[in-house]
């Protein structure tokens, strides 16, 4: 299986600051198809996850600017610019390229 | 407007089967794949597996043994179900549709305790 591994567990940011999340794959997320299905998800507190990125970069609907994401084969990141409060919870990383899919451990940002 | 509701027991004893139903509106299920994930209190995201639009199913490796999706399209819904539950499965169980667009039930808790 595709080990995803999430860096830092846990981030301490103020309003307005950005912030970087790392995800890295044991393997390759290039398809056979040649997209890459990395995706991006965020759970508020006490809230279903919901989608903000896939395939890498592309913004789910209604998601805000301030959030991109970058990379390729085995090395993604989450930036996420000028941080706002809404936008605290918990990050996942999540590869849909293999079976079984895999998330990532998660990465908690916090308000510092 | 597309909804899932994930449905079941709250309480289930050690070394029980384990049945959730995820009901579906606003799409059908022979167009759209539906996967399950879970998350024990206060830990990550676990992806459990997966019915595809033409009824495959894929499992997370370390369940596999114990897992089963079906679904029944008539009455728009994706059955979970799992053997030989132990503490460790303690946690809320979600449904989803990862497509385009991606939409979460609100997650239903199942508690495996004697």
């Amino acid at each position: 299986d595709v080990v995803m591994t999430q860096t830092p567990p846990s981030l301490s940011v103020a309003i307005g600051q950005s912030v970087s999340i790392s995800c890295k794959s044991s393997q390759s997320l290039v398809a056979s198809d040649k997209n890459t299905y990395l995706n991006w998800l965020l759970q508020s507190p006490g809230r279903s996850p919901k989608r903000l990125i896939y395939q890498v970069s592309k913004l789910d609907s209604g998601v805000p600017d301030r959030f991109s994401g970058s990379g390729s084969e085995k090395d993604f990141t989450l930036k996420i610019s000028r941080v706002e409060a809404e936008d605290l919870g918990v990050y996942y990383c999540l590869q849909g390229t293999h079976l079984p899919w895999t998330f990532g451990g998660g990465t908690k940002l916090e308000l510092k | 407007q597309v909804q899932l509701k994930e449905s079941g027991p709250g309480l289930v004893q050690p070394s029980q089967t384990l049945s959730l139903t995820c009901t579906v509106s606003g799409f059908s299920l022979t167009s759209y794949n539906v996967h399950w994930v879970r998350q024990p209190p206060g830990k990550g995201l676990e992806w459990m597996g997966r019915m595809r639009y033409n009824g495959d199913t894929s499992y997370n490796s370390a369940l596999k043994s114990r897992l089963s999706i079906s679904r029944d399209t008539s009455k728009n819904q994706v059955f979970l179900k799992m053997n030989s539950l132990q503490t460790d499965d303690t946690g809320t169980y979600y449904c989803t549709r990862l497509g385009a667009r991606d939409y979460w039930g609100q997650g239903v808790m199942v508690t495996v305790s004697s």
